[in-house]
């Protein structure tokens, strides 16, 4: 059974900073993996999809990589701002038509 | 662009009341899944279909069903609700490069 997991759950910074956040999956057989914004109360945002063929994405700030054998990937965000302050979800697709097990998610704050 | 629509946006049943939620995937998506997420938690997989039929089953119980309708939106019935069915149910198509949208989600609270 897939497993993801997200570090840190939580996190501040004052704004301005580049931040990275971390998901991690126990089974490398994926077939893609998105990345997901959501506002309290809200829905998911994807912001950016990486196929498993591919290493890294790129979308305006944000930079996402995975490393699918050591089930790994990241986003990278350059230069936070207060309207980045949400909560980002990581998800893997196993296959093609198949559902997405989505991560715990890391909480961000950016202060002024 | 048009998004995936989700209705109603708000719904507030008793127990053991009848709810049921609506989902309009993107144009020309053809597969549509039904998560559920409790407060503080990640969404949870409950059912998929693709080309109305279902395609994939998760943790959805037994007063659950779901179907999806000929112009491929998609409805979620639920009875005998219960007050832990209460959560955000988000609705999601899929595009042909497998990418997920996901609508605004229906807020069930069941009192």
């Amino acid at each position: 059974k897939q497993e993801v997991t997200q570090i840190p759950a939580a996190l501040s910074v004052p704004e301005g900073e580049n931040l990275v956040l971390n998901c991690s999956f126990t089974d490398s057989a994926i077939y893609n993996l998105q990345w997901f914004r959501q506002d309290p109360g809200k829905g998911l945002t994807s912001l950016l999809l990486i196929q498993s063929s591919q290493r890294e994405q790129t979308s305006g700030r944000l930079n996402a990589s995975l490393d699918k054998s050591s089930g790994r990937s990241t986003l990278y965000i350059a230069a936070s701002q207060p309207g980045d302050s949400a909560t980002y979800l990581c998800a893997v697709r196993g296959g093609t038509a198949s559902k997405l097990t989505f991560g715990t998610g890391t909480r961000l704050q950016v202060t002024l | 662009a048009a998004g995936v629509i989700q209705s109603p946006r708000h719904l507030i049943k008793e127990k053991r009341e009848t709810a049921t939620l609506k989902c309009y995937p993107i144009p020309r998506h053809d597969t549509v899944y039904w998560y559920q997420q409790g407060p503080g938690q990640d969404p949870q997989f409950l059912i998929s279909f693709y080309e109305k039929m279902q395609s994939d089953k998760g943790s959805i119980p037994d007063r659950f069903s779901a179907q999806q309708f000929s112009d491929y939106h998609s409805e979620l019935n639920m009875s005998s609700l219960e007050l832990g069915d209460s959560a955000l149910y988000f609705c999601a198509s899929e595009s042909p490069l497998f990418e997920a949208f996901f609508g605004q989600g229906t807020r069930l609270t069941v009192v």
